[in-house]
């Protein structure tokens, strides 16, 4: 079974509908993470949480909002969704420990959103 | 601030050609830097990393050194396979005191390779 995982995996919605992306995950980590991916620009961080009461902004937080249900769930919400939120949306986590060297992250499969 | 840049794809290669993919960082500190490899259809995941200055990361086949002088992470492998066309990510991850364990991400170089 895979250790983050992401639904829906794809999503097609219109303008100003409310649409939520979940992420679980069964490593045990307390650091997650979610980002977008656009073609040419990498993935940019939306927000990120160290655990359940501690929830940041990323750097492109605006229009986006999120929840941190448990230790191993982590959603992000679009209030009302607009044609530039298009993107590929994707879940990480890492744990808390820089021994071997620090902050990998582990990825989830992504959910690919089209708003129309 | 800390930033990562790739060169830009997409590169095409033949069967058992060399690869390199160069990556440059700007960041203060030591930070730690990684390559992340996307297949097609799935999400991202570690192929090496390096921690410290002239450290060498290694994985199936790929390497890439921490050269501090020139603030550089440079991907190679010596004889690429179809199998290894994927999408290519440069991160690093900034040891700040406030060791929020963020990755900063480079725009990514997408590999495609030919038989």
């Amino acid at each position: 079974d895979a250790d983050v995982t992401q639904t829906p995996r794809n999503r097609i919605t219109k303008t100003g509908k409310r649409i939520m992306l979940e992420c679980s995950q069964t490593k045990g980590h307390d650091r997650m993470y979610w980002y977008r991916q656009d073609p040419g620009l990498g993935l940019r961080l939306i927000y990120y949480s160290f655990d359940v009461k501690d929830i940041n902004k990323g750097e492109i937080s605006d229009g986006y909002s999120v929840s941190r249900q448990a230790q191993a769930k982590f959603s992000l919400s679009l209030e009302s969704a607009i044609p530039n939120q298009t993107a590929l949306y994707f879940c990480a986590t890492s744990d808390t420990s820089w021994a071997g060297g620090g902050n990998e992250q582990f990825f989830g499969p992504g959910t690919r959103l089209t708003v129309l | 601030g800390n930033s990562v840049t790739q060169m830009e794809g997409p590169v095409t290669l033949s069967e058992e050609a060399f690869l390199t993919i160069n990556c440059t960082y700007t960041a203060t500190g030591y930070p730690s830097l990684f390559w992340y490899v996307q297949y097609p259809g799935e999400g991202l995941q570690l192929l090496l990393k390096a921690t410290k200055a002239d450290d060498k990361g290694s994985n199936k086949g790929f390497e890439a050194t921490y050269r501090k002088e020139t603030t550089s992470f440079h991907l190679e492998k010596g004889s690429v396979q179809v199998s290894d066309s994927a999408v290519y990510f440069c991160a690093l991850s900034d040891r700040s005191s406030s060791n929020t364990g963020k990755l900063i991400f480079g725009q990514g170089t997408t590999l495609q390779v030919k038989p």
